[in-house]
């Protein structure tokens, strides 16, 4: 079993659409990050959460750590924001709590 | 400014040969770590240097993997006897700090061993 989840594997969406990621894991963390990464491209860091809601532009990313859940929603989307999306949690076990785990990607979408 | 860069930027090498990968992180970051992307696999968390303290050698997936950063800037992760399941993207991230700071990533090295 991966220590961290992500759902759904793939999304279509058309322009405009309101967009959900889904993310849970299963050890205990102190940061939540939320990486975008584009066809081709390097990888880029949108949020990184250790609790609550931050948002950048059209993009929201919630954490709720009792449930060991986070979420990434994107607004109005557009066709510039088809890339993978990649949820990845740093992990307090070990003895630096430097262990990260990731999730294996939503590739998004979007269909102008 | 610049930002974290790595070269090569495309290895190809034969199989039980070895290989060095550097990574130049930004400026100032003091954290530094390495990841590996194989093809349809997840990201894997490799090694991480922050300052001065001895790395976090606890993702390496092997004895013939092993990473070195001098005077706490660029940093050299180096395969040893490479094997064909080595192929993969290989990431180098810094962060002003260790810890719950941002991870700026650089644009990869993509290894193929034949």
């Amino acid at each position: 079993k991966n220590e961290v989840e992500q759902s759904p594997q793939n999304l279509t969406a058309q322009e405009g659409e309101f967009i959900t990621i889904n993310c849970s894991y299963s050890v205990g963390i102190s940061a939540l990050h939320w990486l975008q990464q584009h066809p081709g491209g390097g990888i880029v860091s949108l949020f990184m959460l250790s609790s609550g809601k931050k948002k950048h532009g059209r993009l929201i990313a919630t954490i709720n750590i009792q449930e060991k859940h986070s979420s990434l929603h994107i607004t109005a989307s557009h066709p510039r924001d088809s890339a993978v999306y990649i949820c990845a949690v740093r992990s307090i076990r070990g003895s630096t709590g430097n262990q990260f785990y990731f999730g294996t990607g939503t590739s998004l979408t979007v269909i102008p | 400014g610049a930002g974290v860069s790595q070269s090569p930027s495309n290895k190809v090498t034969e199989k039980g040969k070895d290989v060095e990968l550097r990574c130049d992180p930004i400026s100032g970051h003091t954290a530094l770590y390495w990841y590996r992307q194989s093809l349809g696999q997840g990201l894997e968390f490799l090694i991480y240097f922050q300052g001065n303290s001895a790395p976090d050698k606890s993702g390496l997936p092997s004895d013939r993997f092993s990473a070195e950063r001098t005077g706490g800037s660029v940093s050299t992760l180096t395969i040893q006897r490479t094997q064909q399941e080595d192929s993969a993207v290989y990431l180098c991230a810094s962060s002003l700090r260790g810890g719950t700071y941002e991870q700026y990533f650089g644009p990869g090295t993509r290894l193929t061993v034949t």
